[in-house]
């Protein structure tokens, strides 16, 4: 594809229901991250999948978050028992080769919003 | 783990001012990169640099990396409107994970 897309754009969700959230990264790209943006802040890591490594889940804020990827296509972030906290935009990125020195692609982001 | 700080937080400048943002670590960083979110966008890579020293530019936009290679700076020259959003340094580290600054967003006022 032309970029990394994500769906939904927008996500609107009761406090308590399960969300799942979709990255398709560029074809190739064997490095994904998820990261989270609040209304005004940086960006915060969740997780990194590298190939076919153990991801990194050193960003994950609490077991409600999970994510999951096959081999080096598409991702998915999983939030169970959403909270209020958990409303920010969702951002998926992917990059090229082996660790790091690589420009990330973002995609345009899945806004949450947990009412 | 390894950090970055990034100041200031907020710019607000006239067109035609100068605009620098700066990133600072407390370790040596093998490499920097430098990111440009517009109000709604999405991060979009601008630069990377990896040598002690080495400046690059790209029309108005100086990036600087210093020669102990624990700083960074953007300077934007002759702001124009077309330039606000939040400007983000960004570092590798040895795990591969990309590890964001906290950004420095810049509005100009026409």
């Amino acid at each position: 594809g032309a970029g990394v897309s994500q769906s939904p754009s927008n996500k609107v969700t009761e406090k308590g229901k399960d969300v799942e959230l979709r990255c398709d990264p560029i074809s190739g790209h064997t490095a994904l991250y998820w990261y989270r943006q609040r209304l005004g802040q940086g960006l915060e890591f969740l997780i990194y999948f590298q190939g076919n490594s153990a991801p990194d889940k050193s960003g994950l804020p609490s077991d409600r978050f999970s994510a999951e990827r096959t081999g080096e296509s598409v991702s998915t972030l999983t939030i169970q028992r959403t909270q209020q906290e958990d409303s920010a935009v969702y951002l998926c990125a992917s990059s090229s080769g082996l660790a790091g020195f690589y420009e990330q692609y973002f995609g345009p982001g899945t806004r949450l919003t947990v009412t | 783990g390894q950090q970055v700080m990034q100041i200031p937080q907020y710019q607000h400048v006239q067109e035609g001012e100068d605009f620098t943002t700066y990133c600072n670590s407390s370790t040596t960083l093998s490499n920097i990169q430098w990111y440009k979110q517009r109000p709604g966008g999405h991060p979009v890579f601008l630069i990377q640099l990896v040598k002690s020293g080495e400046v690059k530019k790209q029309k108005r936009l100086t990036f600087q990396f210093g020669e102990a290679k624990k700083n960074s700076s953007l300077h934007i020259t002759a702001t124009q409107t077309t330039d606000v959003g939040t400007y983000f340094c960004a570092l590798y580290n040895q795990g591969g994970k990309l590890i964001f600054g906290q950004g420095t967003e810049l509005s100009v006022k026409p």
